[in-house]
């Protein structure tokens, strides 16, 4: 799972295998969250995004799922690609007079042949 | 192609210098991003604007300098106040006023301390 410090969590997946990326936030009041893939040297594109009235969220090959009894986010991969490496960041957000992402520190997938 | 664009992609710096990054968007976004990323972090929020004229501090302010004259533009300058500049810097742009949600980003801009 994500977490603040010098060093990203990292996760190795065989290609064709499904990843799974933890993220944990603390606040109860967030109802907005949204996956980011990062390539070195890139900015973030946007990946999935999901709401807080929701639990489950499907895009094209990724599942964001939505635990908001314990606070967490998880981003589900199908059948990982090597295009598919990269850090993943998470961000939360709530509604109020300026709503602003925090982000997480990110999770580096590395995707083995 | 609608888009973001930072330049420059590298910028050096040299002890006392201000240094002004360009962030431009095509999208017609209302509100405008500048994150800085440090290595094996996440993006911190420096300032924002979320109309042409008008921009607010995020956390991380201190040693930064924005503009928002026009709604395409929102360029970011280091001071020499900022004693801890290197770092990658994100700009980013949001459809809607008031939230980011949905941030879209530039390709980012390295600035190292020579």
């Amino acid at each position: 799972g994500e977490s603040v410090g010098l060093h990203l969590p990292t996760l190795s997946v065989q290609e064709g295998d499904n990843s799974i990326i933890n993220c944990a936030y603390s606040n109860s009041a967030s109802d907005y969250f949204i996956w980011y893939k990062q390539e070195s040297g890139k900015g973030p594109q946007f990946i999935i995004d999901i709401r807080s009235n929701m639990d489950k969220r499907q895009g094209q090959r990724v599942t964001v799922l939505l635990n908001k009894t314990v606070k967490h986010l998880s981003l589900q991969i199908a059948a990982t690609q090597p295009g598919d490496s990269a850090v993943y960041f998470c961000a939360e957000s709530r509604s109020g007079s300026a709503r602003q992402l925090t982000f997480g520190s990110g999770t580096q997938l590395t995707v083995l042949p | 192609d609608g888009g973001i664009t930072q330049s420059p992609k590298y910028l050096f710096r040299k002890e006392g210098q201000n240094v002004t990054l360009s962030c431009e968007q095509n999208l017609n976004h209302d509100a405008m991003y500048w994150y800085r990323q440090d290595p094996g972090q996440g993006l911190r929020l420096i300032y924002y604007s979320q109309i042409v004229n008008d921009f607010q501090k995020g956390d991380i302010a201190e040693g930064y300098s924005v503009s928002r004259e026009k709604k395409e533009s929102f360029p970011l300058t280091v001071t020499s106040a900022q004693k801890n500049p290197t770092a990658f810097y994100l700009c980013a742009s949001s459809a809607l006023a008031a939230t980011n949600e949905k941030l879209f980003f530039g390709s980012g801009t390295q600035l190292s301390v020579l």
